[in-house]
C-alpha cells in the first residue's frame, strides 16, 4: 500500500483564487510528522510547512495552511490567493515514529503540478 | 549561512563509467540522507547516514551503489558502472544531531545524472 497518495497529477488554477492540494497517507504509527515541499522547475525543494500527528491546530505559514483531518488520515495543502510563483511541482511527505531511531527518512507522494494562470 | 552544497548539479556519464555525487551538509549538521527522484515521480530514500556511520540503507540498491560520510569532507554517493536507469536527480538532505519528528530536512539542489 502507497504511505502517501497524491491523487491529482496536475492542477491549473486562476490567479489569485486558492487551491487545495490533496494528500493522504497510511501509518498504524501513532507519532508522525507530515511535510510539504515545492518543487520549482529550477529542481530545488523547497521546506513550506509542516503538521505533526499531535498537534492540536491545523499548521499556517503565511499564504500556506494545512487542512489535517486525522480520522481520515488526510493532510490537504491550500494556498491562499494564488500567484504565478507558485506554479511548481508539490510534494507531501512523511517521517514516521522517530522513537524508533533511524527512521527519520521521508517517505514522499508522487506529486501534484500546480500551473496557476493569469 | 551556506545551505546544504551538492556537486556537481549536472553529470553525464557514459554507461559503465563511474559516478560521483559529493554533498557537504549545513554547518552542524551531522545527518545526512540521499533520495532519488526519477523523471515525474517522487523522492525515494536510499540511504541514511551519521558521520562514519551508516544507519539505514534500505532504499540503496543491493549492487553498484554506495555511500559513505567520512569523519572530514563532504557525504559521497558512489554509482559503479552506471547504466541508463540510473540517469535521475538525486538530492541529499541534512537535519541536526538528534532530529526529532518536526526536524525540517533541508535540502540541496539536486545533481541531475545523466548516463549516455
Amino acid at each position: 500500500a502507497q504511505k502517501i497518495t497524491q491523487t491529482q497529477p496536475g492542477m491549473f488554477v486562476q490567479e489569485k483564487e486558492a487551491v487545495t492540494l490533496d494528500c493522504t497517507y497510511d501509518t498504524s504509527d501513532p507519532s508522525y510528522g507530515l511535510f510539504w515541499y515545492k518543487q520549482p522547475s529550477s529542481g530545488e525543494m523547497i521546506f513550506l510547512i509542516y503538521q505533526g500527528s499531535y498537534d492540536q491546530q491545523n499548521a499556517t505559514e503565511g499564504r500556506y495552511s494545512l487542512n489535517f483531518q486525522k480520522a481520515r488520515k488526510s493532510a490537504n495543502l491550500v494556498i491562499s490567493a494564488s500567484q504565478l510563483g507558485d506554479s511548481a511541482m508539490y510534494f507531501c511527505a512523511m517521517r514516521e515514529g522517530v522513537a524508533n531511531f533511524g527512521n527519520e527518512k521521508l517517505t514522499f507522494g508522487t506529486g501534484t503540478r500546480l500551473t496557476i494562470i493569469p | 549561512n551556506a545551505g546544504v552544497m551538492q556537486n556537481p548539479r549536472h553529470l553525464v556519464r557514459r554507461r559503465g563509467q563511474e559516478a560521483r555525487l559529493r554533498c557537504s551538509p549545513m554547518k552542524g549538521h551531522s545527518h545526512v540522507y540521499w533520495y532519488r527522484q526519477l523523471p515525474e515521480e517522487g523522492l525515494k530514500f536510499m540511504v541514511y547516514l551519521q558521520k562514519e556511520n551508516i544507519i539505514d540503507e534500505s532504499g540503496m540498491p543491493k549492487e553498484r551503489f554506495s555511500a559513505e560520510f567520512p569523519k572530514e569532507g563532504p557525504s559521497i554517493l558512489r554509482i559503479q558502472q552506471v547504466v541508463r536507469g540510473d540517469s535521475a536527480a538525486y538530492f541529499c538532505a541534512s537535519s541536526p544531531t538528534s532530529p526529532t519528528m518536526n526536524t525540517e530536512a533541508f535540502f540541496g539542489q539536486g545533481t541531475r545524472l545523466t548516463v549516455v
